[in-house]
């Protein structure tokens, strides 16, 4: 079955760097993109982009370019958010999602949460 | 503030019908397919419609999707207690290539 397992919650000072990976399993990992999602405290889903599984292009929406960095390990099939000079605003759980056309995600990780305080 | 408008929450009573509506664009909604998503408290969300009315296997025919212009709808029939939750909409921005998604509505079943 396919799964998307994401690594554990995260404690980080601010300032500091984190790297959230999502591991998949159970389909051929090239064949579906991968994207962020974002949920911070009792906030709604706010979409951060997409990683192109095939080339490794990743694609950020407007509001996470400079700090935020999508990269692939494709042979152990694991997508990989980076956070650097995180924030406390970038207190939130970040999810995996498998896209199965266009922005319709059908399987999504279990999140992880990162929170930012000193 | 999104660019897909849905209202805050709704509510109706056991066995009832709630509709939800997506209100966007003819540069989102207007030219792409919307997909729908049911978040439960402290769970990860889960597709519930894709390509505007299909449903996963497993998701009842209970829940149904329609779009129209640039409006998107959903609906849950026969409503259980189990239904409480965030329901989202979400789209592609065409003009944008970006995802995008709606406010989220909190659905109560009272």
């Amino acid at each position: 079955q396919v799964q998307l397992i994401q690594s554990g919650s995260e404690l980080k000072n601010p300032g500091a760097s984190v790297k959230v990976s999502c591991k998949a399993s159970g389909y051929s990992f090239t064949a579906h993109s991968i994207n962020w999602v974002r949920q911070a405290p009792g906030q709604g889903l706010e979409w951060m982009g997409w990683i192109n599984v095939n080339t490794g292009t990743p694609t950020y929406a407007q509001g996470f370019i400079g700090r935020f960095v999508f990269s692939l390990d494709t042979s152990v099939t694991t997508a990989y958010l980076q956070i650097s000079g995180l924030k406390a605003e970038d207190t939130a759980v970040y999810y995996c999602a498998r896209d199965r056309n266009d922005i319709e995600f059908d399987y999504w990780g279990q999140g992880t949460l990162v929170t930012v305080s000193s | 503030q999104s660019m897909l408008t849905q209202p805050p929450s709704v509510s109706a009573a056991p066995g009832q019908k709630v509709t939800i509506s997506c209100s966007g664009s003819s540069s989102n909604i207007g030219s792409s397919y919307v997909s729908w998503y049911q978040q439960l408290p402290g769970t990860a969300p889960k597709l519930l419609i894709y390509d505007n009315y299909k449903r996963p296997s497993g998701i009842p025919d209970r829940f149904s999707g329609s779009k129209s212009g640039t409006s998107a709808t959903l609906g849950i029939t026969g409503l259980q207690t189990e239904d409480e939750a965030d329901y989202y909409c979400a789209t592609l921005d065409s003009t944008l290539r970006t995802g995008v998604f709606g406010g989220g509505t909190k659905l109560t079943v009272l």
